[in-house]
């Protein structure tokens, strides 16, 4: 059974960073694209960042780019956010995604507050 | 960049009924364009990928068609458990946008 979960969401202040951790059992985890997806407080859905099986290749959201960084480690199945410069607008529900021609695998989000 | 917009945002069916959503890209595609569902509290689910497979283990009374700039996903009866909110999102080199949502009540 493929299970993504998420870690690392806390309340922080604006300026500060997070590293959100995304733990992966149940498939070949350095076979798969991963993301990054988010989703503000009654809000749509937002994609973040991806990174392709070997980790060599990342891609990000406009709004995101230059202040968040996607990593893996495949030898320990996991997939990492670091989230530095945080903002009020990076408030969300931060989802691990397994990525296979579409979003194919959501973990259950885990929750960035970022707040004065 | 594409942009992604549903109609419409929101509709109130009954079970049993032909449900429509559109997506309309802002200009033409030629990359994977995905629906998801998203119940209340829940992590999306992918539903249809390349606009028109079915992903695996999901009724067959969702169907997704379209091309070029215009693309749709259809419940064929809609049953009380198809309640949520759907997202069409496009797949290319350098982002996977989302559209805005469309509610289903």
């Amino acid at each position: 059974e493929v299970r993504l979960v998420e870690s690392g969401g806390a309340s922080v202040q604006p300026g500060e960073s997070l590293r959100l951790s995304c733990e992966a059992s149940g498939f070949k985890f350095r076979e798969y694209w991963m993301d990054w997806v988010r989703q503000a407080p009654g809000q749509g859905l937002e994609w973040v960042a991806h990174t392709n099986n070997d980790g060599r290749r990342k891609t990000y959201a406009d709004s995101v780019k230059g202040r968040f960084s996607i990593s893996r480690d495949n030898a320990r199945n996991r997939l990492y956010l670091q989230m530095n410069s945080l903002r009020v607008e990076d408030t969300a529900v931060y989802y691990c995604v397994r990525e296979n021609g579409g979003l194919e695998y959501c973990g259950p989000g885990t929750l960035v507050r970022v707040s004065p | 960049d594409i942009q992604l917009t549903q109609s419409p945002a929101s509709l109130f069916a009954s079970v049993g009924d032909r449900v429509t959503i559109a997506c309309r890209a802002s200009e033409s595609i030629t990359s994977h364009l995905n629906w998801y569902q998203q119940k209340a509290g829940k992590a999306p689910r992918l539903l249809i990928f390349g606009t028109s497979s079915l992903q695996s283990g999901v009724p067959s009374r969702f169907s997704g068609s379209g091309s070029g700039t215009d693309f749709t996903l259809t419940i064929s009866s809609l049953q009380p458990e198809d309640s949520a909110t759907y997202y069409c999102q496009l797949t290319s080199s350098s982002s996977f946008t989302f559209g805005q949502g469309t509610k289903v009540e």
